[in-house]
């Protein structure tokens, strides 16, 4: 068993829907949890950073975390087509120097 | 600012041949990692450099796969030689000691190797 999971999708919705994308894993040590976002034959940038359990938002983003059920969440509303690329959720103990990254759920917008 | 530099962004080569793929970090950042890639899954950590001491190798194979950072800036990713199961993405990131509280790494675009 990985110690992070995903669903690779790919997840197809339409222009402005909300987007629901999620992670779990089994390690209760993780304390530091993140959404990178990665285009198609691009490197993964930093979308959101959370710590512990508990929400945060960034505009359309919204990161949520529950450490009692060991499961991230990314919320996407009103989705644009430019919001197509792999979300990546990535985690670490602490230190920050050694994230364990998900497989990734690839999302497609369409417009 | 420039971001992270890789080359080459495309590679093939025929199995057991050698390659080498060459990294240039955001300037100032201290810390450096290089990852692999496979199709379909999620970054996995090589080798993390902190200035120029390897500060953890523990995922890299080295019977074939060696790395270094002179000077503490560029580094080069050598694998030799190089097996069909190599084929992945190759991608260099880079972090400063602020970027590393928010967990943020500037990966570059990746060095895409094919193996036939």
């Amino acid at each position: 068993q990985k110690e992070v999971e995903q669903d690779p999708g790919p997840l197809s919705v339409p222009e402005g829907a909300i987007v629901s994308l999620n992670c779990t894993y089994s390690n209760s040590a993780f304390q530091y949890f993140m959404w990178y976002r990665q285009y198609s034959r691009k490197g993964p940038e930093l979308l959101m950073y959370t710590y512990s359990s508990g929400n945060k938002e960034d505009g359309r983003f919204t990161a949520q975390v529950d450490k009692s059920s060991k499961y991230i969440s990314l919320f996407i509303r009103d989705s644009q087509p430019s919001d197509s690329a792999t979300y990546l959720c990535a985690m670490t103990l602490g230190g920050f120097q050694k994230l364990v990254f998900g497989t990734g759920t690839r999302l497609l917008v369409s417009p | 600012e420039a971001g992270v530099v890789q080359s080459p962004r495309y590679k093939i080569i025929e199995k057991k041949q050698p390659v080498a793929f060459w990294c240039n970090p955001i300037s100032g950042h201290n810390t450096l990692y290089w990852y692999r890639q496979n199709l379909g899954q999620g970054p996995e950590l090589l080798i993390r450099y902190e200035n120029e001491e390897a500060v953890d190798d523990s995922q890299l194979p080295k019977d074939r796969f060696s790395a270094e950072r002179l000077k503490g800036v560029d580094s080069t990713l050598k694998i030799q030689p190089a097996e069909l199961g190599d084929s992945a993405v190759y991608l260099c990131a880079s972090s400063s000691r602020t970027s590393q509280n928010t967990g943020e790494l500037f990966f570059g675009e990746g060095s895409r190797l094919t193996v036939l």
